[in-house]
């Protein structure tokens, strides 16, 4: 079976500050993974997605993630914050049909 | 670009009233998916529709029905709705059809607001 865990339900930072959002994964096959982010009083939106090959994704709005299958991680990082990052962040690993998924970071971001 | 559609944004039902809330997408997917979210908990899948014509049990399915209608459409049905049964619900699509471990993701609409008294 598969499974997320993503560390920390909120996460702080100040305006251009890194972001740092961390997820662990366990798969019993070579993961499929994603992250998505919800704004409030809306759906969630792919940010990336890692299938194969190159280990550093890059997704929309700066973000990007690396694969490390040593570590079974799949963190998310921007360089930079801005105000308008500030939502929830889930992390999901794929399974038979579905898609397995964490249960979500909050990112504030403080001027 | 409509993407996946959710019908009613928001809803306020008394307990034991029942409901079916509506979910059409237009991109073609196999797939087609219902999720619960609360706080706290992330999402939880209720059901899921891998191929036109199967359904099949999520996480959370009870207290709750489904129907695939067609390709595009998956209703998700409260028969007897319940105070724990407040949540937000989103549908979502997906290429992936009946594939094991898919890299296809998952598309969602805005979601439904259902509370219940």
């Amino acid at each position: 079976a598969q499974s997320v865990t993503q560390l920390g339900s909120h996460v702080s930072v100040s305006e251009g500050a890194l972001v740092l959002l961390r997820c662990n994964y366990s798969s019993s096959v070579p993961p499929y993974l994603f992250w998505y982010v919800q704004y409030p009083n809306q759906g969630l939106q792919l940010l990336l997605k890692y299938t194969t090959g190159a280990t550093l994704v890059k997704g929309i709005n700066g973000f990007e993630a690396e694969f490390k299958k040593s570590e079974t991680s799949f963190h998310l990082t921007k360089p930079s914050a801005h105000m308008s990052d500030a939502a929830e962040y889930f992390c999901a690993v794929s399974g038979y049909s579905t898609l397995t998924f964490g249960k979500g970071t909050m990112l504030l971001v403080s001027p | 670009n409509a993407g996946v559609t959710q019908t009613p944004k928001f809803q306020v039902l008394k307990t034991g009233q029942s409901m079916t809330l509506q979910c059409a997408q237009d991109m073609n997917h196999n797939s087609m998916y219902w999720y619960r979210q609360d706080p706290g908990m992330g999402l939880r899948l209720i059901y899921y529709s891998a191929s036109e014509g199967t359904t099949d049990k999520g996480e959370v399915p009870n207290g709750y029905n489904v129907s695939r209608l067609n390709k595009r459409e998956f209703s998700l049905r409260l028969e007897s709705a319940a105070p724990s049964q407040t949540s937000v619900y989103f549908c979502a699509s997906s290429e992936a059809g009946r594939a094991l471990y898919s890299n296809q993701p998952q598309h969602f609409g805005d979601g439904t607001r259902l509370s219940i008294l």
